[in-house]
């Protein structure tokens, strides 16, 4: 079956650290992958993006990696802030690339 | 610019009662989709529209329908509501082609049925 899989429990950093995400999919082929965050009673927001083609990408003080051989994407906040603290979720194109699927999400808190 | 706006923000339902979820966006896209958000399930797509006058089954479609009425607006209705499909309900759009794929959300409906 398809699944796609982050870190159910949360993430606890100090606030300078960096913060290293992962998202691991199975029986998906996508073309591209995305992160997405979301505050409590929000939607979610888009982060970044990364093509199947790439192998990083760059936003600022985030990162995101796309290893498609491992079938694994990792996402990193360097020089992490108290306002970092947020629930990030994976994406990625599933049968088409107008179809997207999330993965639950991990939450990171930053602790000052 | 308001980006994505849904109706309403809070609903409750009894069992067996039907609604319409509303979503409409200012922003000219091609796409929409509407995703249900449950604890520790994280998003998971109903119906999506590739564009004006296409609708498609997501992952969990039963127990709903929806209509694409024009580029702007995409409802989800649900004919006879089940406690199952407590929720918080989001819409969604894109531009749809291959090279952008950036979701923008609503701030979504929070649906309870008793």
């Amino acid at each position: 079956s398809q699944k796609i899989e982050q870190n159910s429990e949360a993430l606890n950093i100090q606030e300078g650290k960096t913060a290293t995400l992962t998202c691991n999919y199975t029986n998906y082929s996508p073309a591209y992958l995305q992160w997405y965050r979301q505050d409590p009673g929000r939607g979610p927001v888009f982060l970044l993006l990364i093509r199947e083609n790439e192998k990083e990408k760059r936003k600022e003080r985030l990162k995101v990696t796309f290893d498609t051989t491992l079938k694994q994407s990792l996402f990193h906040i360097t020089a992490s802030q108290p306002a970092d603290s947020a629930t990030y979720l994976c994406a990625l194109d599933g049968d088409n690339f107008n179809k997207f699927y999330f993965g639950s999400g991990t939450k990171l808190n930053v602790k000052p | 610019n308001a980006g994505v706006t849904q109706t309403p923000k809070f609903q409750v339902l009894k069992t067996g009662q039907s609604m319409t979820l509303q979503c409409a966006q200012d922003m000219n896209h091609n796409s929409m989709y509407w995703y249900r958000q449950d604890p520790g399930m994280g998003l998971r797509l109903i119906y999506y529209s590739a564009s004006e006058g296409t609708t498609d089954k997501g992952e969990v479609p039963n127990g709903y329908n929806v209509s694409r009425l024009n580029k702007r607006e995409f409802s989800l209705r649900l004919e006879s509501a089940a406690p199952s499909q407590t929720s918080v309900y989001f819409c969604a759009s894109s531009t749809g082609t291959a090279n952008t794929g950036e979701l923008f959300f609503g701030e979504g409906s929070r649906l309870t049925v008793l």
